[in-house]
Formats: structure tokens, sequence, C-alpha cells
């Protein structure tokens, strides 16, 4: 069975710190995905990483997907209060591409 | 027109009754999904249409009852829920296969009473 990890899974910041979320598994992916949810709304895709060893940038944001496509990272640069909220992480299964499974997430908290 | 619009935001109902949640997407997008999630958890998958014709059921009870009328339209029928099934209930879409990544709707609060 596919499962994805993220850790950690609650992060309380102050406003202009740095900060690392991780997502891992123990199978591969063909791609994963990262996205932001604030209380009772539905989760914002932020980014997709499709190729081993892929970084992207979105502003403060960097992401990375790991050589084996089994982990990916996301990396907040002076974090801000506006980036509050529920981070997670998802994948495509094996199985089927159409059924995406998603990590628990990880609560980032950052404080003005 | 780059949304996934569900109604209602917030529905409140009884044991007994039955209602609609519904979903609506403008972006030819040929994938359309229905998760549920609780509390501090993550969404989790219920159902997959593809090409208007249910290709997912993640062994969901039969009290909630998915249809998808056409290509921008997504409905999921609701009756006889229980309490445990309140939760926030999510739509969403995307271009052809999940593995790009979806476009959400801002879900549909749901209180079983």
């Amino acid at each position: 069975t596919q499962l994805l990890e993220q850790s950690p899974q609650f992060l309380s910041i102050q406003e202009g710190e740095n900060l690392t979320v991780y997502c891992n598994s123990s199978s591969v992916f063909s791609s994963l995905q990262w996205y932001r949810q604030e209380p009772g709304e539905g989760p914002v895709l932020l980014v997709t990483v499709v190729t081993g060893g892929e970084v992207k940038k979105l502003k403060r944001l960097t992401f990375q997907f790991g050589d084996a496509r089994k982990d990916s990272s996301l990396h907040i640069t002076a974090a801000q209060p506006g980036d509050t909220g529920l981070y997670l992480c998802a994948g495509p299964m094996k199985t089927s591409y159409d059924k995406v499974i998603f990590g628990p997430g990880t609560s980032l908290s950052v404080i003005p | 027109d780059t949304e996934v619009t569900q109604t209602p935001k917030h529905l409140v109902m009884g044991m007994t009754n039955k209602k609609s949640l519904k979903c609506e997407q403008h972006m030819g997008h040929r994938a359309m999904y229905w998760y549920k999630q609780k509390a501090k958890k993550p969404p989790e998958l219920m159902f997959v249409y593809s090409y208007e014709k249910l290709s997912i059921n993640e062994s969901v009870p039969s009290r909630f009852s998915p249809e998808c009328p056409n290509s921008s339209l997504l409905n999921l029928h609701l009756h006889a829920l229980q309490p445990e099934d309140s939760a926030l209930y999510l739509c969403a879409s995307s271009p052809d296969r999940g593995d790009y990544g979806y476009t959400f709707g801002s879900g549909t609060r749901l209180t079983v009473v």
C-alpha cells in the first residue's frame, strides 16, 4: 500500500523565520503535489513536481522532488502570517492515476 | 473561469432527510471527484468520475449516491445519514487524470443532527 508521511505534524514559528516541511514514502510516485488549505476552505494546489531531482520555486516557497521520487520537501523563506495553514502533500496511486492519496498534513502557524 | 463552485456552503440535516450537494466547473475538466474531510485530517477519496462515468467508488456506504448529469456538473445525494457523516465535503476536478493536481471547491460543511 502506498502511503505518504509528513513531518513535522505541527509547526509554530515567528514571522521572518525559515522552515522546511517534509513528505516521505517508501514507494515511488510518478509525481507529487503540494496544497495549502485554510480553515473552512478547500485545498489550493501550489505545485506539482514530476521529475526526480526537480526544484520549483514559487516566490518564497521552494519545492524539491527527491532523486528517487519517494520524497519531497517544501522550504519557506522569511515566513509571513499569510503562510499560515495546513500543508498537504499528495500523489497518485500506481494502480490508478485517478486515485490521489494525501499525507496527514503539516499545520503551520506563523506568529506576527 | 478557473473555479469549482460548490453549493450549499453549509448544510444541517436530520437523519431522515434527503438532501443533495452540488458541484460545478467550467474549465473543461474531464475528471471530477468527491472527497470527505474530517477536522484535523486529510481529505479522503469517496468517488471519481472520469468522462462522466463512475470509475472509482471507495466502498462508500449507499446512503451517499453520486451523480454526474454532464461534464460540468457533479451531485452527491444524501439520504439517511448518521451523525458521524458530519464533515467537510469537497468537490475537485482535473483536466484528465489526477496526477497533475486538482482544483478544489470551497466545500460544503455538513452537520447531521
